[in-house]
């Protein structure tokens, strides 16, 4: 089916080890985005792309570094991972005119611990 | 900046009967969207609805309605005949246009339950 695909779906690590978030997306989206969930807080945009080639902070982008690899694909990756970053993180795609939703992936649930 | 405000942290209703949840919504943007997801205890964002700001009539998607206030700057979800499979965490979203076009800020969300 098509849809946005998260890769892993959980993930421990220890405070300090590095990990990158995968994400591919086969709806020929231009535009693709890396949200973080935490209880009480909503989601809240850490990074997004645009387009092919474009990457963007969002609202709170310190602690990660994205990569847009080609139009389907777009990483997220922790360098040196700390417990604050214990989220559940969403990959997102979308059209930027597009009426309607966006699509999200399933989530990757991370515990830094 | 866009910001998107929900006031209830949880609603409760009886199965059968319609609900509304509440958004509020900031941004001077003149032409932007409003959106509801809906997140099952399994995790997964489910789109619900979308209103556009130019749009003249309320959205409206099965059970599913959006009362659009756009001088109140409110985007309301209201829920007819609620079912227990409605039980689940509803977040209210916005698209604003130009530099903040691409992105989607998220209220905090309401916590619905549906009683037998």
């Amino acid at each position: 089916n098509a849809g946005v695909t998260q890769t892993p779906k959980f993930q421990v690590l220890k405070t300090g080890q590095s990990m990158t978030l995968q994400c591919a997306q086969d709806m020929n989206h231009n535009s693709m985005y890396w949200y973080r969930q935490d209880p009480g807080m909503g989601l809240r945009l850490i990074y997004y792309s645009a387009s092919e080639g474009t990457t963007d902070k969002g609202e709170v982008p310190n602690g990660y570094n994205v990569s847009r690899l080609n139009k389907r694909e777009f990483s997220l990756r922790l360098e040196s991972a700390a417990p604050s970053q214990t989220s559940v993180y969403f990959c997102a795609s979308s059209e930027v005119l597009q009426v309607g939703g966006y699509t999200f992936g399933s989530g990757t649930r991370l515990t830094v611990v | 900046a866009q910001k998107i405000t929900q006031t209830q942290p949880g609603m409760f209703v009886q199965e059968k009967e319609a609900v509304t949840l509440d958004c509020t919504y900031d941004t001077s943007d003149q032409s932007y969207g409003l959106f509801w997801y809906k997140q099952p205890s399994s995790g997964e964002m489910i789109f619900l609805i979308y209103q556009g700001s130019y749009d003249e009539q309320n959205a409206t998607e099965g059970r599913y309605s959006l009362n659009f206030q756009k001088a109140r700057k409110s985007a309301n979800l209201v829920i007819s005949a609620s079912q227990l499979g409605d039980s689940a965490m509803y977040f209210c979203a916005m698209r604003g246009s130009g530099g903040s076009n691409y992105k989607l800020t998220f209220g905090k969300g309401t916590l619905l339950t549906v009683n037998p």
